[in-house]
């Protein structure tokens, strides 16, 4: 099956504090990309970070970073000194047969002041 | 343009009618992909293009969906006979080539509301 599953429908925590939410997904290739984006109230998704599959380091971009257990099929997003503006709907997505980004239910993440 | 373009940003229209929703991609960008994602939900593939052609249609809903790319650019999304169930935000989005490895860069969406 062709499923991105996001267990957690809705997480807050306080302004500063570390969130990590989780994503679990099916798959029979060796080599895939997996992502992260951001929909934040605009509406526009934003890309936030990008994973290959054979690449063994976790990727980061500055206060976002991943943990990716290829064997548990697990792609977790934990965003470190959260912002306000990191309140959002967080998706986890992956491409099936190159063309379709198959995407998780999402996880509404509210940032508390 | 320097991102993706859709139009019109908010539609309401009444049950029956037809509704056309555009989407002008990423200058370059080949493929094309159309996403619904209703109220609280993830989003529902819907189809990819890649130049003109769609190679992948099987995420339209039923009959009543199409949709169309002139000129490897500019493509519209048409429902016919609009239902309730219809109501949504339609997400466009456009990459260089397939999601292998590109990232989609996605429009800020078109919100149906069917009466």
């Amino acid at each position: 099956a062709q499923t991105v599953t996001q267990s957690q429908p809705e997480m807050s925590v306080q302004e500063a504090e570390t969130v990590t939410l989780s994503c679990t997904y099916d798959t029979s290739e060796s080599n895939y990309y997996l992502f992260w984006y951001k929909q934040p109230p605009s509406r526009q998704m934003i890309l936030v970070i990008r994973q290959e599959a054979y690449k063994q380091q976790n990727a980061t971009e500055n206060r976002f970073s991943v943990n990716f257990q290829k064997a548990a099929k697990s792609f977790s997003l934990k965003i470190s000194d959260s912002q306000l503006g990191d309140t959002a709907m967080y998706f986890c997505a992956r491409p099936f047969g190159n063309e379709k980004l198959t995407f998780g239910t999402g996880t509404r993440l509210t940032i508390i002041p | 343009g320097a991102g993706v373009s859709q139009s019109p940003s908010n539609k309401v229209t009444e049950k029956g009618k037809d509704v056309e929703l555009r989407c002008d991609p990423i200058s370059g960008h080949t493929a094309l992909y159309w996403y619904r994602q209703s109220l609280g939900q993830g989003l529902e593939f819907l189809i990819y293009f890649q130049g003109n052609s769609a190679p992948d249609k099987s995420g339209l809903p039923s009959d009543r969906f199409s949709a169309e790319r002139t000129g490897g650019s500019v493509s519209t999304l048409t429902i016919q006979r609009t239902q309730q169930e219809d109501s949504a935000v339609y997400l466009c989005a456009s990459s260089r080539r397939g999601t292998g490895a590109n990232v989609l860069t996605f429009g800020a969406g078109s919100r149906l509301t069917v009466l």
